[in-house]
């Protein structure tokens, strides 16, 4: 079975930073791509970024650009996502999500909910 | 402002059929596979049609998906009361470089 399990979110001031990991466990991890998504309180679904099974290629989404770093370590099995000079416009549940060249988003984690509030 | 564009809500009866839509651009659905997710309330998203019309193993024959040119649709059939959830369309944009969401769509089971 798999299981994408995200932790590290929380409560953070405006130009604060926070981690957020995903532990990934039912999968062959190095050999898939990895991503966050994230989902503002009663809104739709946002791409967040994109990290290639080798880390050859990343992407990020304009609204994180420069901001967020993503990283993955393929021996801890870990996807990682580094969150910098966060804003109110931040807050939003991050899912993990696994996919392959072939699928996109195939497997998704719970969330963890991140709030960046004064 | 979503890069692709779904109807805000769908409604329909049990056993009927209803259809999504998702209108996108030639940089994100006609030239790159359209994904639909069933997102049931309080739960995280979960895949239901992969590469524009296939569906992972445990998603029932009454969902199905399909694309031509700029646009692309779900179906359900027999529509029943556990369908009530959230739908989003996604695929790749080439000219962002990244994922591209429809804004959802609520489907309400009357």
């Amino acid at each position: 079975e798999v299981q994408l399990v995200e932790s590290g979110g929380g409560l953070v001031k405006p130009g604060g930073s926070l981690r957020l990991s995903c532990a990934a466990s039912g999968i062959t991890f190095s050999s898939v791509s990895m991503n966050w998504v994230r989902q503002a309180p009663g809104r739709g679904l946002e791409w967040v970024s994109s990290i290639s099974s080798s880390t050859s290629y990343i992407y990020y989404a304009d609204s994180v650009k420069g901001r967020f770093t993503i990283s993955r370590d393929n021996a801890k099995n870990s996807l990682y996502l580094q969150m910098n000079s966060l804003r109110a416009e931040d807050t939003a549940v991050y899912y993990c999500a696994s996919g392959t060249t072939d699928v996109l988003f195939e497997y998704w984690g719970q969330g963890t909910l991140v709030t960046v509030s004064s | 402002q979503s890069v692709l564009t779904q109807p805000p809500s769908v409604s329909g009866t049990p056993g009927q059929r209803v259809t999504i839509s998702c209108s996108g651009s030639n940089f994100n659905i006609a030239s790159n596979y359209v994904y639909w997710y069933q997102q049931l309330p309080g739960t995280a998203p979960k895949l239901l049609i992969s590469r524009n019309n296939q569906r992972p193993s445990g998603v029932p024959g009454r969902f199905s998906g399909s694309k031509s040119g700029t646009s692309a649709s779900l179906a359900i059939s027999g529509l029943r009361s556990e369908d009530e959830a959230d739908y989003y369309c996604a695929a790749w944009d080439d000219s962002l470089s990244g994922v591209v969401f429809g804004g959802g769509t609520k489907l309400t089971v009357l």
